[in-house]
């Protein structure tokens, strides 16, 4: 079976900080990790991916993320929050079988505080 | 104009009443989906379609059904709707896999309140 946790319901940064969103991932299989970003009274967008390849990937705004297997985690960071960062942040994996299947984590809001 | 328009965006109904809720897409992609989201669950799949002749059940299928009338027309069935139904709603497209796999088109969400 494969499922996706991410670690924080909530996180909030002052603009400028860092920002780490973790999600880890149970998979029997190489897996395709994806994270999804959701503003506000709107559908979610893809940020990145991860298939095969380079393990560090980037994605939009100034996001990226890392894929460690040796830890099944594949947190999403970016140097320096800008307000407009403020969504919630969904990390997925991709159901084995070929069906093209998301599974997708908790979400985790992020607030950006001045 | 989006590429995945969902109908009605927000709908307040009561208990055993039927709804239907609509997307359409103009992408030209085969693969539709309907995830309902939750707070604390994120997005849970519900059904999904990979051309018009081919439906298949999600995680949580029970209490609803689909109708895939063409290759850009997905609807979402509650044949009795009921108060654990109260959700947010999305439809998705996706193309073919390959590169583009996982990469889903989100509509902007359909807010579906059961009293």
């Amino acid at each position: 079976a494969q499922s996706v946790t991410q670690l924080g319901s909530h996180v909030s940064v002052s603009e400028g900080a860092l920002v780490l969103l973790r999600c880890n991932y149970s998979s029997s299989v190489p897996p395709y990790l994806f994270w999804y970003v959701q503003y506000p009274n709107q559908g979610l967008q893809l940020l990145l991916k991860y298939t095969t390849g380079a393990t560090l990937v980037k994605g939009i705004n100034g996001f990226e993320a890392e894929f460690k297997k040796s830890e099944t985690s594949f947190h999403l960071t970016k140097p320096s929050a800008h307000m407009s960062d403020a969504a919630e942040y969904f990390c997925a994996v991709i159901l084995s079988g070929g069906y093209n299947k998301l599974i997708f984590g908790a979400g985790t809001r992020l607030a950006v505080h001045p | 104009d989006a590429d995945v328009t969902q109908t009605p965006r927000n709908r307040i109904t009561k208990t055993g009443k039927r709804i239907m809720l609509e997307c359409s897409q103009t992408k030209g992609h085969d693969r539709m989906y309907w995830y309902r989201q939750d707070p604390g669950l994120g997005l849970r799949l519900i059904y999904y379609s990979f051309d018009v002749k081919d439906i298949n059940k999600g995680e949580i299928s029970d209490g609803y059904s689909v109708s895939r009338q063409a290759q850009a027309k997905f609807s979402l069935s509650l044949e009795s709707a009921i108060p654990n139904q109260t959700a947010l709603y999305f439809c998705a497209t996706s193309d073919l896999g390959g590169i583009n796999t996982g990469e889903l088109f989100f509509g902007e969400g359909s807010r579906l309140t059961v009293l």
